[in-house]
């Protein structure tokens, strides 16, 4: 199985300014989907952005961006001019783009921001 | 209205009930999961289903089981709970057309067993 690892249990960023979460992942796989998930104390897991393997192009939604260096394996969350709601857990998550499996997520252990006023 | 919902949300059971969570959608995927989600752990797959006809096991099914009432409906059951099955329980749901099949979370079941 495809194993995930997030480095840091905890981060924080002063409001208004930029944090960077690392996720590295394991896999021999050439293709393959990277999500980044939120979960804010009310747990709910909430997509905040995703990467298909085979585009070059780093995804962009709104304030947050990611560095994918697929040779390297890895897949960091940049969040920029970080407001008050941002603070959650994170989650780095992992599918396979095969489709005769469970297609299910692999899912890092999460990385606890904190938001400072 | 949420698109995924799950009841009941908080349950606090003994050892040895049977339990029953629910998961109900209203986005018309036909693939539906169930994860569970452990302290410094993740999320783990329980069990997965591409269709009504299709129940499939995860990772972690022993002490689990599922039924696919209909397209919409995904119940998971704890036949005999025991505490070590004290977790939050999310059901997830998918559609293989769309955009990289992005599955999409319920607002998860914190489940304590005593």
């Amino acid at each position: 199985a495809q194993t995930v690892t997030q480095s840091q249990p905890e981060m924080s960023v002063q409001e208004a300014e930029t944090v960077t979460l690392s996720c590295t992942y394991d896999t021999s796989e050439s293709d393959y989907y990277l999500f980044w998930y939120k979960q804010p104390p009310s747990r709910q897991m909430i997509l905040v952005i995703r990467q298909e393997a085979y585009k070059q192009q780093n995804a962009t939604e709104n304030r947050f961006s990611v560095n994918f260096q697929k040779a390297a394996k890895s897949f960091s969350l940049k969040i920029s001019d970080s407001q008050l709601g941002d603070a959650a857990m994170y989650f780095c998550a992992y599918r396979s783009l095969d489709q005769t499996g469970a297609n299910n997520l692999f899912f890092g252990t999460g990385t606890r921001l904190t938001v400072i006023p | 209205d949420a698109d995924v919902t799950q009841t009941p949300r908080n349950r606090i059971t003994k050892t040895g009930k049977r339990i029953m969570l629910e998961c109900s959608q209203t986005k018309g995927h036909d693939r539906m999961y169930w994860y569970r989600q452990d302290p410094g752990l993740g999320l783990r797959l329980i069990y997965y289903s591409f269709d009504v006809k299709d129940i499939n096991k995860g990772e972690i099914s022993d002490g689990y089981s599922v039924s696919r009432q209909a397209q919409a409906k995904f119940s998971l059951s704890l036949e005999s709970a025991i505490p070590n099955q004290t977790a939050l329980y999310f059901c997830a749901t998918s559609d293989p057309g769309g955009v990289t099949d992005t599955q999409y979370f319920g607002p998860g079941t914190r489940l304590t067993v005593l």
